[in-house]
């Protein structure tokens, strides 16, 4: 049972345009999100998060779009730059007793010069 | 404080053999999760501890599976008999009560 979907599997955006990765969740328990970057050979690393009571959250070139009503989340990045080429996860956190980050299969964004 | 560590980075072993990977937390972090991750999936849950106290372990965590976190600080786990099905990606992270986690570079795992 997948809570956390992430159905692109792959994104290629050109340098300089606007990426946008899409996250959906089944559990409406959930409470707050969580986006991580994560190179080969690497652990993921927190790149932005947005609690349930907000529907934006921004931190320079990320922003973090939460529907809560369709049970969606979206990442823009903008403008994209090479180095933003990684696979990106969406997790999710929340409900009673849940204290442990639900994952997504992932993104990989590949960003052209 | 550089962050989570995590040790080995690297462990190749043969099958049946026993394995321990150690993981040292942000320092003033309470809160420390052991993860794996497979090829094309995201990280999954296998158990968390809050100070010295193990609080959950996910179905994924057989019995040849064990994690200790005995003074609060660093954590060890274990992995009795290997299976190649164990061949993994093997993350630590550690945070402060109701913040984001900080994950560690992994410990990757090859049973042969």
């Amino acid at each position: 049972d997948q809570q956390v979907k992430q159905n692109s599997p792959s994104l290629s955006v050109q340098e300089g345009r606007i990426s946008i990765l899409n996250c959906d969740y089944t559990n409406s328990m959930f409470d707050y999100f969580l986006w991580y970057k994560k190179y080969p050979a690497e652990g993921p690393t927190f790149l932005i998060s947005i609690s349930s009571i907000k529907d934006k959250n921004e931190d320079g070139r990320f922003t973090v779009f939460l529907n809560k009503s369709a049970k969606h989340l979206s990442l823009h990045i903008v403008p994209s730059q090479p180095g933003d080429s990684a696979v990106y996860f969406c997790a999710a956190l929340g409900g009673f007793g849940n204290e442990k980050l639900t994952f997504g299969t992932g993104t990989r964004l590949t960003i052209i010069p | 404080d550089t962050g989570v560590s995590q040790d080995p980075r690297h462990k190749i072993t043969k099958r049946g053999q026993n394995v321990t990977f150690r993981c040292d937390p942000i320092s003033e972090h309470n809160r420390l999760y052991w993860y794996r991750q497979t090829l094309g999936q995201g990280p999954e849950f296998l158990t968390y501890f809050q100070n010295e106290a193990q609080l959950e372990k996910s179905r994924l965590l057989s019995d040849r599976f064990s994690a200790e976190r005995p003074k609060g600080s660093f954590s060890t786990l274990e992995i009795q008999r290997t299976e190649q099905g164990d061949s993994a990606m093997y993350l630590c992270a550690s945070s402060q009560l109701d913040t984001e986690a900080f994950f560690g570079q992994g410990t990757r795992l090859t049973v042969v």
